[in-house]
């Protein structure tokens, strides 16, 4: 059974960095691309960062270009993003992702519950 | 960058109605368009990719059909469990954008 276990949210001041997990399990970690969702409370889905499967490649939305970065560690079947310089447009719950296909980045299969950034001093 | 619409934006219908959504894409994406479900405190669930398969599970009443920039999900036969907001999303190249959203009720 595929199974993604997003961690490391919480609260941040206005300016912080915030790194957030996702452990995976049930599937080879190392073949499939993922990505990073996030959905602000009420909101519909914004599409966030994507990597491939051996980390060669990386996407950015251009609202987080710059500021946060998505990496992966096939040795632990672990996926991260990296969040700095939060703002309250931030505050979200985000969702890490499997990809659909194992061969190239298409769109997502298998989702975590999500964890909860949430931003304010 | 493509931009995604979805119309209408919201609706309500009667058990058993037939509903139709749209998804519009400002370029022509082929048939690299996915739908979601995202029931009310839930976590969204794949429906249809490649525009017109159906994800393994997902009830027969759900279809999906379109290529270029005009898409359509369609729900044959509305549930009282298909109440959810649903999601179109292109995935040909990065942005991998999603739609706005319809939500979907019942009368």
């Amino acid at each position: 059974e595929v199974q993604l276990v997003e961690s490391g949210g919480g609260l941040v001041q206005p300016g912080g960095s915030l790194r957030l997990s996702c452990a995976a399990s049930g599937f080879t970690f190392s073949s499939y691309a993922m990505h990073w969702v996030r959905q602000a409370p009420g909101k519909g889905l914004e599409y966030v960062s994507a990597i491939s499967s051996n980390g060669g490649s990386t996407y950015h939305a251009n609202s987080v270009k710059g500021r946060f970065t998505i990496s992966r560690d096939n040795s632990k079947n672990t996926l991260y993003l990296q969040m700095g310089g939060l703002t309250a447009e931030d505050m979200a719950v985000y969702y890490c992702a499997r990809d659909l296909s194992g061969t190239t980045v298409t769109t997502m299969v298998y989702w975590g519950q999500g964890t909860l950034v949430t931003v304010s001093s | 960058d493509i931009q995604m619409t979805q119309s209408p934006s919201s609706l309500s219908a009667s058990v058993g109605d037939r509903v139709t959504i749209t998804c519009r894409a400002s370029q022509g994406i082929s048939n690299y368009l996915a739908w979601f479900q995202q029931k009310p405190g839930k976590v969204p669930k794949l429906l249809i990719y490649a525009a017109s398969t159906l994800q393994s599970g997902v009830p027969s009443r759900f279809s999906g059909s379109g290529s270029g920039t005009d898409f359509t999900l369609t729900i044959s036969s509305l549930q009282p469990e298909d109440v959810a907001t649903y999601y179109c999303q292109k995935y040909n190249s990065a942005p991998r954008t999603f739609g706005p959203g319809t939500k979907v009720d019942i009368k």
